[in-house]
């Protein structure tokens, strides 16, 4: 068990561009969830996906928003022509279904900065 | 739509003191409740879930209670201890719910 994996750790970008977030969950879960954080907020849900099927997406993600998982394991999120409203900790989080608990388990974030 | 509210939004305590955390939610239906501690730049890490059947989770110093009927969860932390300070989220399941946190400082 490594752990909730992100990368980038940081990007920074000008408005307009194109950015693409990678997220590779714990081997074993199924369940996979796309968050956002700004400052002094909790964690907004955007999207997830039960193995490669996108379940759920919330009224935040507007249609330049896409993420994919396209063979159940990691997950791509790609924001396109980014605006400064964009700049936010974007987080990952994967569970497991079926167990007791079902506990999220999150990764360390990627924070986008829109210049 | 699922509104969970965390007061107070931060708090300051000496070394040693008991801390309550409160987390209210406003549809009682919840699969799960789980509270997460987040440092500064950091993603959430996980301390405590409890399931909608349960009244409370203990593990260490920290006591998560469940009252769904009133829509209310508590997390103490006992003794608290500097390394105690970070913003504590509360998370309601199934709607996949965050309150803003309460930011916790605990003075030496």
């Amino acid at each position: 068990d490594t752990g909730v994996s992100q990368d980038p750790r940081h990007k920074i970008t000008k408005r307009g561009q194109n950015v693409t977030f990678r997220c590779d969950p714990i081997s074993e879960h199924n369940r996979l969830y796309w968050y956002r954080q700004t400052l002094g907020q909790g964690p907004e849900f955007l999207t997830y996906f039960q193995n490669e099927a996108q379940l759920e997406k919330s009224r935040l993600l507007s249609d330049r928003f896409s993420a994919e998982r396209p063979k159940g394991s990691f997950s791509t999120l790609e924001i396109q022509r980014t605006e400064q409203g964009d700049s936010a900790m974007y987080l990952c989080a994967s569970s497991l279904t079926g167990t007791q608990d079902e506990k999220l388990f999150f990764g360390s974030g990627t924070q986008l900065s829109v210049l | 739509k699922q509104e969970v509210t965390q007061i107070p939004a931060a708090l300051s305590v000496p070394e040693g003191e008991n801390l309550v955390l409160n987390c209210s939610f406003t549809d009682s239906a919840i699969y799960n409740l789980q509270w997460f501690r987040q440092d500064p730049g950091k993603g959430l890490t996980s301390l405590l879930l409890i399931q909608s059947s349960q009244r409370e989770q203990t593990s260490g110093r920290l006591n998560a209670s469940l009252d769904k009927s009133s829509g209310r969860s508590t997390l103490y932390i006992a003794a608290s201890q500097p390394g105690d300070s970070a913003t504590y989220l509360c998370a309601v399941r199934e709607q996949l719910s965050f309150g803003a946190g309460t930011t916790v400082t605990v003075r030496a």
